[in-house]
């Protein structure tokens, strides 16, 4: 069975440019997560989808982040204009449900000079 | 509100010994529990999780947890580390019967193995 895949692995970008994160869930899981990772703490929760609609973005900064997950397979992370401090490590997840195991993929690393 | 607390940010141990790597959770109802492992540049994998049923939980790799409810603790354990098992882990709760499963993690611990 074919993990989490996530896209690209490493993104340099300077303050103020955009930046987009692809992710392909586990076949047949219908939640997907995004978690934002920063150095020395542990994931926090982005936004989380059900099927192809939004869960929960309560920790989603909505002035620059946006993501959707159209047809609920692919999602997109985007950051629009990037902060230093949005460097990060940007994992995905998926489940088959709610409260199942997540599995997660090897995330994207962006740094932002 | 949930949270969880990771005493010591970097554990080092010497091959053979115990790990024992520490967790405490704050939660209004008896939460679920999990420890993950993160490898460097991998994803996190899951070790073991708690969900109500027996306190003491095995996981892969000879890894175990006990929940102690009186000590709001899920402490991660093996009796005997290798080198393999360097890499950095990861405490995580969530709220049971919640629609969500969101898990609130804690900063982490560096597990350092020293041959």
């Amino acid at each position: 069975e074919a993990g989490v895949a996530q896209s690209p692995r490493y993104k340099i970008i300077e303050k103020r440019q955009s930046v987009a994160f692809w992710c392909n869930p586990i076949s047949g899981h219908a939640t997907l997560y995004w978690y934002q990772q920063i150095l020395g703490q542990g994931p926090k929760l982005l936004i989380q989808f059900q099927n192809n609609g939004v869960v929960d973005d309560s920790q989603l900064p909505k002035d620059r982040f946006s993501a959707e997950r159209l047809k609920g397979v692919d999602s997109t992370l985007k950051i629009q204009p990037a902060k230093l401090e949005d460097s990060a490590v940007y994992l995905c997840a998926s489940s088959f449900l709610p409260a199942y195991e997540q599995y997660f993929g090897p995330g994207t690393r962006l740094t932002v000079t | 509100a949930q949270s969880v607390t990771q005493l010591g940010s970097h554990v080092s141990v010497s091959e053979g010994a115990l790990v024992l790597l520490r967790c405490n959770y704050s939660s209004s109802v008896p939460p679920y529990l999990f420890w993950y492992v993160q490898y460097p540049n991998q994803g996190l994998q899951l070790l073991l999780k708690y969900t109500s049923a027996a306190t003491l939980v095995k996981g892969i790799n000879g890894f175990e947890a006990e929940f102690k409810k009186s000590e709001t603790s899920f402490h991660l354990t093996k009796p005997s580390a290798h080198m393999s098992d360097a890499a950095e882990y990861f405490c995580a709760v969530s709220e049971p019967g919640g629609s969500q499963g969101n898990l609130i993690f804690g900063k982490g611990t560096k597990l350092s193995v020293k041959p």
